[in-house]
């Protein structure tokens, strides 16, 4: 059974603050893993998506990596703002019939302040 | 290009109702999963459906069931309501582009008294 973690539960940091997002899989058999950010109260946004066969992924300040044989990820985040804080979820999927099966980490609850 | 769109976005229940929820998946998007986020459990697979055929299901009792039309809306029940059941409901449209990228709608937050 897959099971994802994320580390730190929560993080807390100065606004412009470079950071990392870590994210683990026991089962290395994936079709893709996504980054998401979620409001309070809302729905998810998808940040990012890296499939297996790639190495990482680049949006703006967001850089997303996977290494898939020690399955792990990490999130970086570059010069972090206040609009920054969110949760962040990372879930990866097995593809083949199950493309929208995501087994979901409990996220990392991030705060930047001002 | 309109986004996944899920009403109602809040309801109240009592215990031993039912209620159904609708999702409107993206524009030519044929695929749809339905999601359960706790603050216990965190987010769950409820079922993933593809033209109107259930593809997989959860570990979650048969009281909730769903549906996909040929439009690719979607609804999802759940009968005799438990104060448990009181979570977000999430559904996801997946990009037919083969990625397997999921897009989140904003949510039925149901309240179960």
């Amino acid at each position: 059974k897959q099971e994802v973690t994320q580390i730190p539960a929560a993080l807390s940091v100065p606004e412009g603050e470079n950071l990392v997002l870590n994210c683990s899989f026991t089962d290395s058999a994936i079709y893709n893993l996504q980054w998401f950010r979620q409001d309070p109260g809302k729905g998810l946004t998808s940040l990012l998506l890296i499939q297996s066969s790639q190495r990482e992924q680049t949006s703006g300040r967001l850089n997303a990596s996977l290494d898939k044989s020690s399955g792990r990820s990490t999130l970086y985040i570059a010069a972090s703002q206040p609009g920054d804080s969110a949760t962040y979820l990372c879930a990866v999927t097995t593809g083949g019939t199950s493309y929208g099966k995501l087994t979901f980490g409990q996220g990392t609850i991030l705060t930047v302040h001002p | 290009k309109a986004g996944v769109t899920q009403t109602p976005r809040y309801l109240i229940k009592t215990r031993g109702q039912q209620v159904t929820l609708s999702c409107s998946p993206i524009s030519g998007h044929r695929s749809v999963s339905w999601y359960q986020q706790t603050p216990g459990q965190g987010l769950q697979f409820l079922f993933e459906y593809f033209s109107e055929t259930q593809r997989n299901k959860g570990n979650f009792p048969g009281r909730f069931s769903g549906r996909q039309f040929s439009n690719s809306r979607s609804e999802m029940n759940v009968s005799t309501l438990e104060l448990g059941d009181s979570a977000l409901y999430l559904c996801a449209s997946i990009s037919g582009r083969g990625t397997g990228e999921l897009f989140f709608g904003e949510g039925s937050r149901l309240t179960v008294l």
